[in-house]
């Protein structure tokens, strides 16, 4: 069926430093791609999303990009701190269909 | 966003046993979400609920493992029935607002013995 995979499971990056979590989709149908983070012992909270026709959007210290050519999508996180470590979870879904699915999760550890 | 809640926050429970975990909204939605994350795991959709109308559900979940009540636009109720230690898990109810997003409550921790 159709699947969401991360090529890491994990990762950890120095505090301050920048950081990219990769996701593969392979529905080529989907049009809306979210990611979420969720900490220990808490549910998914909402960071970002894209739709597909554009290939980037940013928020705050938040940076998702799309690359539907080869159904690629990545979250970057600029300056992380302490408060970024957490799994972070792609999703993705079509808007006539409402649902998600989501990809395996990225553990991001940042070291002080 | 909306605000989530979801009761109990825990449980533990003894196998054979059912166990009905509720959610609630602070506003209206249409659509709401029952997901299942094992541990360690991604989540995965069990089912839909609409009010008004029978739950959808997933393949590999059906209704008498599952049953789910929809009785207004702010609750929904997900039952576990006759568990077994492979249903403990982290239940998650989410609904969809503003646009596609969906807001997800703290999640349930089943723990089945």
């Amino acid at each position: 069926g159709e699947s969401v995979g991360l090529h890491l499971p994990t990762l950890s990056v120095q505090e301050g430093d920048n950081s990219i979590i990769n996701c593969a989709y392979s529905n080529s149908a989907s049009d809306y791609f979210i990611w979420y983070k969720q900490e220990s012992g808490k549910g998914p909270q909402f960071i970002i999303d894209i739709r597909s026709n554009m290939d980037k959007r940013q928020g705050q210290r938040v940076t998702v990009l799309l690359n539907k050519t080869v159904k690629h999508l990545s979250l970057q996180i600029a300056a992380t701190q302490p408060g970024d470590s957490a799994v972070y979870f792609c999703a993705e879904g079509s808007q006539g269909a409402q649902k998600l699915v989501f990809g395996q999760g990225t553990r991001l550890t940042i070291n002080p | 966003s909306a605000v989530i809640s979801q009761k109990p926050s825990r449980d533990i429970c003894q196998r054979g046993t059912s166990l009905t975990i509720q959610c609630q909204v602070d506003s209206q939605v249409t659509m709401m979400f029952w997901y299942r994350q094992q541990p360690g795991q991604s989540l995965t959709l069990i089912a839909t609920a609409n009010q008004g109308s029978e739950a959808t559900y997933e393949s590999g979940f059906v209704i008498d493992k599952f049953p789910i009540s929809r009785p207004n636009l702010t609750f929904s109720t997900l039952t576990v029935s006759n568990m077994s230690p492979e249903d403990s898990s982290i239940y998650l109810c989410s609904v969809e607002a503003r646009g596609n997003e969906q807001f997800f409550g703290p999640g349930t921790r089943l723990t089945v013995l």
